[in-house]
């Protein structure tokens, strides 16, 4: 089963801020969080990921809390190509496990 | 690089027919997994490679379901005797094995089994 817990739908206007939360609890300290993000019938794409410090891209920035418990994914200015469901991962740091995957977040960015 | 590469895109066969599917992992790519996913649903761990070798089967991975990697490189998932349940999203990703590795997609297999 999956380790996290996101809001199955979000809206966002297009130009603004995307903020996607997480909550992983019981996340140890040996495990990464991931995300993906899946564009309608493609595979999914890699957006970032980090161990406890904050993390940014040229995609996405993530914003991991002191304890741990919970992140956000922050699109900084979200396109209608955003449009997609977003997977929030929590996988060990050995990396040699599979990904598992919730239902993750629909976000759907209007003009 | 030119990303994980997948064959065929999309695949409709009968009930009790067998498929193959390919995929391409980015080369250097040294780990490959198999996943599947089915409408409305996350992807769901199959099974993965290191190298040649298979090193974990997910308990999805009924006997019809076998997958090879023969030279550590491209990997072949085939289902035997078909089944309407089988219908899905077959997706492969590869990774290079190390701490914290990241693992890319392909674009999937749809296959629709009648």
């Amino acid at each position: 089963d999956a380790k996290t817990t996101q809001p199955p739908s979000m809206d966002c206007a297009e130009g603004r801020a995307a903020n996607l939360p997480c909550n992983h609890s019981t996340i140890s300290g040996n495990e990464y969080v991931y995300w993906y993000r899946q564009i309608h019938s493609q595979g999914p794409q890699y957006i970032i990921h980090g161990l406890k410090n904050n993390e940014t891209n040229e995609m996405a920035s993530l914003i991991i809390t002191e304890d741990r418990k919970s992140s956000t994914l922050i699109l900084p200015h979200a396109t209608l190509r955003d449009t997609a469901v977003y997977y929030c991962i929590v996988r060990g740091i050995s990396g040699n496990t599979p990904l598992v995957f919730g239902k993750g977040t629909r976000l759907s960015v209007i003009a | 690089d030119t990303g994980v590469s997948q064959d065929p895109r999309h695949k409709i066969t009968k009930r009790g027919q067998n498929v193959t599917f390919r995929c391409d992992p980015i080369s250097e790519h040294n780990r490959l997994y198999w996943y599947r996913q089915t409408l409305g649903q996350g992807p769901e761990f199959l099974t993965y490679f290191q190298n040649e070798a298979q090193l974990e089967k997910s308990r999805l991975l009924s006997d019809r379901f076998s997958a090879e990697r023969p030279k550590g490189s491209f990997s072949t998932l085939e289902i035997q005797r078909t089944e309407q349940g089988d219908s899905a999203m077959y997706l492969c990703a590869s990774s290079q094995a190390r701490a914290g590795d990241t693992q890319y997609f392909g674009p999937g297999t749809r296959l629709t089994v009648l």
